[in-house]
């Protein structure tokens, strides 16, 4: 079953905009991590939130976490081509993850 | 770097055929797991593996098994391949422990005819 729902299922921003994307869950989780998925490969890890963490930057990327909400958000500054791909929230339930449906982010010219 | 591999990246088989998909990673990671991803549902979890000899039911494993002999082995077998089986097929692997990332190989995208 999924546990994490990504919002929205599809984003097509303008290169140099922000991209926001967010991911809700059920269950109490230990940590929640982002994945990125470029067309037919596998999953990159992109950064992982700590349950008692509530903002983490990672160069470009910026994830919150709000555990009262349930729910996560990732942003993507100053968006570029190379960015084009899907992106999955993953929770982490004592070592075993659970996948959304992803985000399809396209970023045109 | 971390590197999962995975033995084809396409393959097409017939109703009924077994098929095993491997999957090799070179970092003495202790966990393995195995995915199915189709459109609309995300990845979700067919098998997943501890340690060599040792393997535990993911939220989907009706139709398939799986063998790890090997610390960076773990294969992933349809005993008889059905039309419903066709999906993207995703390995991965890491050290024990939570939190620890993922690491993903490249996918195999089986069609089942």
């Amino acid at each position: 079953s999924q546990q994490g729902e990504e919002d929205p299922q599809a984003l097509s921003i303008q290169e140099g905009k922000n991209a926001t994307m967010n991911c809700s869950y059920k269950t109490s989780i230990n940590n929640l991590q982002w994945y990125r998925q470029n067309s037919g490969r596998g999953l990159v890890h992109l950064i992982l939130i700590r349950s008692n963490e509530r903002e983490k930057h990672s160069g470009r990327l910026r994830v919150t976490l709000d555990t009262s909400k349930k729910s996560s958000s990732l942003l993507i500054t100053a968006s570029r081509a190379a960015d084009t791909a899907s992106y999955f929230c993953a929770t982490d339930s004592w070592g075993k993850l659970q996948f959304g449906a992803g985000t399809q982010v396209v970023v045109t010219p | 770097d971390v590197k999962v591999t995975q033995s084809s990246r396409y393959l097409v088989k017939r109703t009924g055929e077994k098929v095993f998909l491997e999957c090799v990673q070179d970092m003495d990671h202790e966990n393995m797991f195995w995915y199915r991803q189709d459109p609309g549902l995300g990845l979700r979890l067919i098998y997943f593996s501890y340690d060599v000899k040792m393997k535990e039911k993911g939220d989907i494993p009706e139709g398939y098994s799986v063998s790890r002999e090997k610390k960076e082995r773990f294969s992933l077998i349809l005993e008889s391949a059905s039309t419903n089986q066709t999906s993207m097929y995703l390995c991965a692997s890491r050290v024990a422990g939570s939190p620890e990332t993922q690491y993903f190989g490249p996918g195999t995208r089986l069609l089942v005819l």
